[in-house]
């Protein structure tokens, strides 16, 4: 079954402890992405990767780092939490045609 | 940069048909598309339009006029389940760019 997967898919933290939120997907695609979704704002993208080694800046990359050493796989990494970080995150991943998009099932962190 | 409006929420009866709109403002257009989101699950892709017109796909359909940059989602005979949100987006080479989303109330 093609899918994009995420873990874990609920995460409560303190402020300052690193955590990484993983993402791989099966469908042999070349980019990914990671949103973040707060109340009223809608989806904001945080970081993209158009192919292995190749990441650049969304609209809201602060405070997080992203790596994609392997084509399946784009991990999130928080090096230093704070509460403004506390959402809703989905992952996604598309071949050539970016509108069309296939999303994780979202990972819940709660920054304390 | 991108920048879309779409109204906040809508609602409707069963059985009726509901039309969602979005407008955009986009420094690079390579396309309009449509995600249904249910309360607390992933948005699911519903429709692309690259090209001016209507697109079909069972009682979904969705329209883009690139002139006007201007489009929308029609939903037709309408059923509980379609109670959603209903986001558009717009792409270019390298990135999504989304509205707010439009939630959508379907009662009996």
């Amino acid at each position: 079954e093609a899918q994009v997967t995420q873990n874990p898919r609920y995460l409560i933290t303190v402020t300052g402890k690193k955590l990484t939120v993983t993402c791989s997907q099966n469908m042999n695609h070349e980019y990914m992405s990671w949103y973040r979704q707060d109340p009223g704002l809608g989806l904001r993208q945080i970081y993209y990767s158009m192919n292995v080694e190749v990441t650049d800046k969304g609209d809201v990359p602060e405070g997080y780092k992203v790596s994609r050493k392997e084509k399946r796989n784009f991990p999130l990494i928080l090096e230093s939490p704070s509460p403004n970080q506390t959402s809703l995150y989905f992952c996604a991943s598309s071949g050539t045609l970016r509108g069309t998009q296939y999303f994780g099932p979202g990972t819940r962190l709660l920054v304390l | 940069g991108q920048s879309l409006e779409q109204p906040s929420e809508v609602t409707a009866v069963e059985g009726a048909i509901v039309q969602i709109n979005c407008t955009y403002q986009t420094s690079g257009f390579y396309g309009l598309s449509w995600y249904q989101q249910h309360d607390g699950g992933a948005p699911t892709f519903l429709s692309y339009n690259a090209l001016d017109g209507l697109e079909e796909t069972g009682r979904f359909s969705s329209f883009l006029s690139r002139s006007d940059s201007y489009g929308y989602l029609l939903l037709q005979e309408l059923q509980m389940k379609d109670s959603a949100s209903y986001f558009c987006a717009v792409s270019d080479y390298s990135t999504l760019t989304f509205g707010k989303g439009t939630m959508l109330l379907v009662s009996p």
